[in-house]
């Protein structure tokens, strides 16, 4: 059983398209991540929500935006995509923020041509 | 504002040696600390983690980390490496107060070689 999921795995596209990236975790977690994995394998949080609601927005594009229909799932779409957007796209949960370790998704890798 | 530091890129080590992967951070007030592995092409795996207690944390796989406050360090440990131990070590910080997300250094590739 995967605990947390994300489809597509790979998501090849051109500039300036639209594109979401699903994430659905069967932990019962209430907090959900995105993060941003760059080409040095850089690692940065974009977006976390606690019972579907947004609760850290780092500074990212408003071109990218997060949707939790549930606290199961949390989306990433983004709009105008730039060859910069190119990276690794992980989703994590948690039970809760603070001193619980998060569980990874296994990562869309996105490239933006 | 919280940071990590994790000042080694690459650590080269021969099987069965003892291996050591340095972390120090910086957070305001009192840190979480976590150690993640990242297989190639793979998620980040959780290790362990201190939250408060002893300053000796075991994890998984045989690794353990030392939290040591006056040197603000968390060094991941282990006794003997295997080969299968080769990937990304990533360590991370959040600060125990407030809603602050987790910060993770730049990572560190560990090679253990046969």
């Amino acid at each position: 059983d995967t605990a947390v999921s994300q489809t597509p795995k790979y998501l090849v596209t051109q500039m300036g398209n639209d594109k979401s990236i699903k994430c659905e975790q069967n932990l019962g977690h209430d907090t959900m991540y995105w993060y941003k994995q760059d080409s040095k394998k850089f690692l940065k949080i974009m977006f976390s929500y606690n019972n579907k609601e947004l609760i850290i927005n780092e500074t990212v594009p408003n071109r990218f935006s997060p949707k939790s229909p549930d606290k199961a799932h949390l989306n990433l779409h983004i709009n105008s995509l730039e060859l910069g957007d190119s990276a690794v796209y992980f989703c994590a949960s948690s039970q809760f923020a603070g001193g619980n370790e998060q569980f990874f998704g296994p990562g869309t890798r996105l490239t933006v041509l | 504002a919280q940071s990590v530091a994790q000042p080694e890129d690459q650590v080269n080590v021969a099987e069965g040696n003892p291996l050591t992967v340095k972390c120090t951070y910086s957070v305001s007030g009192n840190p979480y600390l976590f150690w993640y592995v990242q297989y190639p092409n793979r998620g980040l795996q959780f290790l362990l983690k201190y939250i408060t207690g002893d300053n000796l944390v075991k994890g998984s796989y045989g690794f353990e980390a030392e939290f040591n406050k006056s040197q603000t360090s968390f060094h991941l440990k282990k006794p003997s490496a295997l080969v299968s131990d080769s990937a990304l070590y990533f360590c991370a910080v959040r600060d125990v107060a407030g809603n602050t997300p987790l910060v993770f250094g730049k990572g560190t590739r560990l090679s253990v070689i046969a």
